[in-house]
């Protein structure tokens, strides 16, 4: 599976867009995209996932680049409660399903 | 739905004790995973499971052991715990096809003195 890098920290003022970014320069052809989050002490929480399309559903969006070599997650108003760590995955849907290798993510913290 | 449930929600043990980690999901998911959680770290896969019957190992096996006797059920088994496997312990489902990813549990938090 493709290597991913994220900031390790963010900033977000409440009510603001918050635009998370992710390289993934070594990504397959037939690698997804996958967003997780996780809130302190919680499970991650799975948000959104794409192929090479920009995707939307109603807790995120999802920009990808045309060369895939890099995606934008979007929360568009962010609230207090998506302060949380960020997880970008790349994966391929295979045999072993969504079998997911998380790294270190990104660090959101959304302030008043 | 109650989704991926996980038992106990915390745990201390003793070195060289033994214990089992239960999961259970009412998703009709064909997959099932571990995954231990250090502090500040992200999450490492011990074992996953394809369907009843089918186990196989992760990226960290050492020291666990599973069995998959049910759809819904994916117990991890600690043999001989020693306190380098002190961690967070999350068991997650999916269905095989690509859907909405991975359902995690809430947790096991485990600790070896």
């Amino acid at each position: 599976d493709a290597k991913t890098t994220q900031p390790t920290s963010m900033d977000c003022a409440e009510g603001r867009a918050a635009n998370l970014p992710c390289n993934h320069s070594t990504i397959s052809g037939n690698e997804y995209v996958y967003w997780y989050r996780q809130i302190h002490s919680q499970g991650p929480q799975y948000i959104i996932h794409g192929l090479k399309n920009n995707e939307t559903n109603e807790m995120a969006s999802l920009i990808i680049t045309e060369d895939r070599k890099s995606s934008t997650l979007i929360l568009p108003h962010a609230t207090l409660r998506d302060t949380a760590v960020y997880y970008c995955i790349v994966r391929v849907q295979g045999n072993a399903g969504n079998m997911l290798t998380f790294g270190g993510g990104t660090r959101l913290m959304v302030k008043p | 739905n109650a989704g991926v449930t996980q038992t106990p929600k915390f745990r201390i043990l003793k070195i060289g004790q033994s214990m089992t980690l239960q999961c259970t999901q009412d998703m009709n998911h064909n997959y099932m995973y571990w995954y231990r959680q250090d502090p500040g770290m992200g999450l490492k896969l011990i074992y996953y499971s394809v369907g009843a019957g089918i186990t196989d190992k992760g990226e960290v096996p050492n020291g666990y052991n599973v069995s998959r006797s049910t759809t819904e059920d994916f117990p991890l088994r600690l043999e001989l715990a020693a306190p380098s496997q002190t961690s967070v312990y999350f068991c997650a489902s999916s269905y095989g096809t690509e859907r909405r990813g991975n359902t995690f549990g809430s947790g096991t938090r485990l600790t070896v003195v």
